[in-house]
């Protein structure tokens, strides 16, 4: 398993505004993720962070939102850019640790006004 | 399209009344199945790990199984501590992708 922590815990921001979120782990990992999960709904993933390469976006999501960087093999961080109410959402930061398994940090409870 | 349901969404036990929890799949190929507890303002804590048709896994109170198209996580005589959202996810074959289900919130009452 893996510890990893997440920094803001929670935050409220202005609409326009960006926050950046960060993830650190307690040993080196290859592939960090991050997810959002809305209000009632599940855990969907927005992108894969290798170290040493371009973060891999799915659909949906794009790097002039939610650029992300991966500067060594303990952390990583994610930008909500150009906030909006729509982005409200806990964000969450998971590590592969293991074969297949990953591991999730606390998350980091956004709201946008 | 890959997809995960989870049923019930919403599930009240009583102290010791056993039930069990169901996450169906629809996935091009399966890599693995999970099954994560997440605590309200926490992340989602790993469960168990599953890959083939018949496997089982236990911890404590709770067993989970898989079949071709679905697991269910059993929960034998729950503790109000049990009460928890419990969440499925398949890996899809050949990624490191996870595809969730929205989760069944289990309430456990003393």
């Amino acid at each position: 398993s893996a510890v990893i922590s997440q920094k803001p815990s929670r935050d409220i921001c202005q609409r326009g505004t960006s926050l950046t979120i960060q993830c650190q782990v307690d040993s080196q990992v290859t592939m960090m993720f991050w997810y959002r999960q809305q209000p009632g709904q599940s855990l969907t993933l927005i992108a894969t962070a290798n170290q040493g390469s371009e973060a891999t976006y799915e659909s949906g999501f794009v790097i002039d939102k939610f650029p992300i960087s991966r500067p060594n093999l303990t952390f990583s961080t994610l930008t909500v850019s150009n906030m909006s109410p729509e982005d409200s959402s806990i964000y969450l930061c998971s590590v592969l640790a293991g074969v297949d398994e990953q591991f999730f940090g606390p998350g980091t409870r956004l709201t946008v006004l | 399209e890959d997809q995960v349901t989870q049923s019930p969404e919403a599930l009240r036990l009583q102290e010791g009344e056993s039930s069990s929890l169901n996450c169906s799949y629809t996935v091009s190929g399966l890599r693995g199945l999970f099954w994560y507890r997440q605590d309200p303002g926490k992340g989602p804590e790993f469960l168990f790990t599953l890959y083939s048709a018949g496997e089982e896994k236990e911890k404590e109170r709770l067993k989970a199984t898989l079949t071709k198209k679905e697991s269910f996580l059993h929960i034998t005589a729950p503790k109000p501590e049990d009460s928890a959202t419990y969440l499925c996810a398949v890996q899809v074959s050949g990624t490191y992708k996870y595809i969730f289900g929205t989760g069944t919130r289990l309430k456990v009452l003393a």
